[in-house]
């Protein structure tokens, strides 16, 4: 079946880079997305990348896919204490049974002044 | 637009109470997504619906029901409150079946007592 790991925590200090891991395991996925939720608060999208690419940048943030090692990761450059979150990976499967997102469980992102 | 709303934002029961989670959406999407949030389990669906009068279940679905009368609405109800239903509920929605993004709601922290 469908699943998506994630580590739990990650620790950075103010101004370092930040990189958050995701392997999936469906090779069916179409796209892939990052979602962020800040403490009480809903999910938020943050960027997605379509399966046949293998890179996406937007701003400070960098996508990064390894179809072939189905591993997905979200770079954060120049990171700030509002950057704080748990992070979310997800993958969408056309077509999928269940019609939904599969999520993690969320990457817990600590920055340190 | 006000996106997706939920309500209540908290609410308490007692084990075996009954209540009803309203969502909301003004995006005119097809598609509506109710989820449940725990520590350590990330998002899990518990059911979605694909348009107006249909429902179909998700993940995790025992021990709830949904209504889909009207397209910008879908109900989540809990028919005998158990505290294993204690968690944070979200709602989302979107324009095409998990093909792309999904909005999310701010949530609905149930604690069943």
């Amino acid at each position: 079946g469908e699943d998506v790991e994630q580590s739990l925590f990650l620790s950075v200090r103010e101004g370092d880079s930040s990189v958050i891991n995701c392997t999936y395991t469906d090779s069916s996925s179409t796209y892939l997305y990052w979602y962020k939720q800040e403490p009480g608060a809903g999910l938020q999208l943050l960027t997605y990348i379509f399966s046949n690419m293998d890179m996406k940048q937007d701003q400070r943030l960098t996508v990064l896919l390894n179809k072939k090692d189905k591993h997905l990761s979200l770079r954060i450059a120049d990171t700030q204490t509002g950057d704080s979150a748990i992070y979310f990976c997800a993958e969408s499967i056309f077509g999928g049974s269940q019609g939904n997102l599969i999520f993690g469980k969320g990457t817990k992102l600590s920055v340190k002044p | 637009n006000a996106g997706v709303t939920q309500t209540p934002k908290f609410r308490v029961l007692k084990t075996g109470q009954s209540m009803t989670l309203l969502c909301a959406q003004d995006m005119n999407h097809e598609y509506m997504y109710w989820y449940r949030q725990d520590p350590g389990m990330g998002l899990r669906l518990i059911h979605y619906s694909v348009g107006e009068g249909t429902t179909a279940k998700g993940e995790v679905p025992d021990g709830y029901n949904v209504s889909r009368l009207k397209k910008q609405n879908f109900l989540l109800g809990l028919e005998s409150a158990a505290p294993s239903q204690t968690s944070v509920y979200f709602c989302a929605s979107s324009f095409v079946l998990a093909g792309h993004e999904q909005y999310f709601g701010p949530g609905t922290r149930l604690t069943v007592t």
